[in-house]
C-alpha cells in the first residue's frame, strides 16, 4: 500500500510551459519534503513543508502544504531542460511521543521539459 | 565537502549468490540510512542507524539482508542469498541529527544498481 499517492506519473513538456505536480494522502504528516533525483544519482532534497497552508518558493518553483497536513503540491512556473528528473516528495510521520520519525515517500513524478 | 560515497556502483550477480554494499557518509553524520528503490517505484527504508546502532530496521528481510555500522562511520548491507525480486537500486543517505526532526535533511549517495540474474 503507497501511503504517498503522486500525480501525475509521468509528464512531458515543451520549455516555457507552467506545471504542477501533487502528492496526496490519507494519512497527516509532520513535515513534507521535496527531493529531484537524476537518473543515476541519489536524491536531492529541495524544500521542506512543517506548516499547514505554508507556502514556499524556491526560484521558479512553488511548493504548498496543504492545511490539514495531508497533501502537498509543486508548481514550476516556465519550465527549462533543466528541470528534468524524477520528483519525490516524502512524508515524515512520527510515532506519538517518540522524537523518532519515519520518511515515506512517493513513487514520484518523471518530468521531461524539451528544449 | 565529500558527499556520502557508496561502492560498488553495478553489481550483476546470479540469484542465490551473496553480494556485499559499502558506504561511508559525510563526515560526523550521526545517522546513517539505506534505500532501497525499485524501478518505478520512491525509495523504502530499510535500516536506520545512529551512531554504530540500530534505530529502524522493521523493514529490512532479516532472513536475508543484514547490515551493520561498525565504529559509528561506514556501514556495509549484505544480501545472502539474492533473490530475483532484489534487483534495485541500493541508497545509502546520511543525516547529521540524533533523531529524525521535522526539518531533517537527508544527503544521499549515488546508489548501488543491483541486477538479479
Amino acid at each position: 500500500t503507497q501511503l504517498l499517492e503522486q500525480s501525475p506519473q509521468f509528464l512531458s513538456i515543451q520549455e516555457g510551459e507552467n506545471l504542477t505536480v501533487y502528492c496526496n494522502s490519507s494519512s497527516v504528516f509532520s513535515s513534507l519534503q521535496w527531493y529531484r533525483q537524476e537518473p543515476g544519482e541519489g536524491p536531492v532534497l529541495l524544500v521542506t513543508v512543517v506548516t499547514g497552508g505554508e507556502v514556499k518558493k524556491l526560484k521558479r518553483l512553488t511548493f504548498q502544504f496543504g492545511d490539514a497536513r495531508k497533501d502537498s503540491s509543486l508548481h514550476i512556473t516556465a519550465a527549462q531542460p533543466g528541470d528534468t528528473g524524477l520528483y519525490l516528495c516524502a512524508g515524515v510521520s512520527q510515532d506519538r511521543g517518540s522524537t523518532l520519525g519515519r520518511l515515506y515517500f512517493g513513487r514520484g513524478t518523471q518530468l521531461t521539459v524539451w528544449p | 565537502e565529500a558527499g556520502v560515497a557508496q561502492s560498488p556502483r553495478y553489481k550483476i550477480i546470479e540469484k542465490r549468490q551473496s553480494v556485499a554494499f559499502w558506504c561511508n557518509p559525510i563526515s560526523g553524520h550521526a545517522t546513517l540510512y539505506w534505500y532501497q528503490q525499485i524501478l518505478g517505484q520512491g525509495p523504502k527504508l530499510l535500516i536506520q542507524f545512529q551512531n554504530n546502532g540500530v534505530v529502524d530496521d522493521s523493514q529490512l528481510p532479516k532472513d536475508r539482508f543484514s547490515a551493520e555500522r561498525l565504529k559509528g562511520v561506514d556501514s556495509t548491507l549484505k544480501i545472502q542469498p539474492a533473490k530475483l525480486e532484489d534487483s534495485a537500486v541500493y541508497l545509502c543517505a546520511s543525516s547529521p541529527r540524533f533523531y529524525r526532526a521535522t526539518n531533517e535533511k537527508l544527503f544521499f549517495g549515488s546508489g548501488t544498481q543491483l541486477s538479479v540474474l
